[in-house]
């Protein structure tokens, strides 16, 4: 299948700093990249999707100023966490989908956030 | 709105006996399903998707999965599970054109 790779896989930070991930989509162009986050014994919860090129949109209650995200390429997402805070610690996966698969998504190997 | 359910959170089992995971969604129209698999320290795998057609899906690994639309599930199963099975495995729902609702998780523990 299609690979995804997600960067960095662990960060520990300071709160009150930022920490940007990376979602990389390796052998095709993702026209659609989605981020979610799990907390501990909860589902996969989507934070937003974003298109190339475009605003990404957000799910109700998670705020947009808070998790930056730019999908600035058809290869590349970020999220940005900005002023973290212990209660962001959390695990965090992209997934990416294009169009000649369908619904299928690919994801990311997550990255676990810890705020200290 | 759409939700998934995976009804055991925690499986534990002995090398050769047999699985069975429970996923039941709540949506009326048409819908995609997956299942995912996430061994430990790795990426999510896909396992096994349903679009159309046989409801009864093969996937990696020796497992398979049944959608029973009436019942509205997409069951996983495998016949005799091995200790490399051992991981977190997720239902997931995409009805046409929408997002994906995944499940809260079964951790599967199979015991040499």
């Amino acid at each position: 299948g299609a690979v995804v790779s997600q960067h960095p896989s662990r960060v520990i930070c300071k709160s009150g700093t930022s920490v940007k991930i990376e979602c990389r989509s390796l052998d095709f162009q993702a026209t659609t990249m989605f981020w979610y986050r799990q907390f501990p014994k909860q589902s996969l919860m989507l934070m937003a999707t974003s298109n190339e090129g475009s605003k990404a949109t957000y799910e109700q209650g998670v705020e947009k100023d808070k998790f930056l995200i730019n999908h600035a390429s058809l290869t590349l997402s970020t999220l940005t966490v900005t002023s973290a805070h212990p209660e962001d610690s959390s695990f965090y996966i992209c997934s990416a989908r294009f169009v000649r698969r369908g619904t299928e998504a690919f994801f990311g190997q997550g990255t676990r956030l810890t705020v200290v | 709105a759409q939700s998934v359910s995976q009804h055991n959170h925690h499986v534990i089992l002995s090398e050769a006996a047999s699985l069975e995971l429970g996923c039941n969604y709540s949506y009326g129209g048409t819908v995609n399903l997956f299942w995912y698999v996430q061994y430990p320290g790795q990426h999510l795998q896909l396992l096994l998707k349903y679009f159309s057609g046989d409801p009864l899906v093969k996937g990696i690994k020796g497992f398979e999965a049944e959608f029973i639309k009436s019942k509205f599930s997409f069951n996983l199963r495998k016949p005799s599970v091995q200790w490399s099975d051992t991981a977190e495995y997720f239902c997931a729902v995409i009805p046409l054109n929408q997002k994906v609702t995944f499940g809260t998780g079964t951790k599967l523990q199979v015991i040499p």
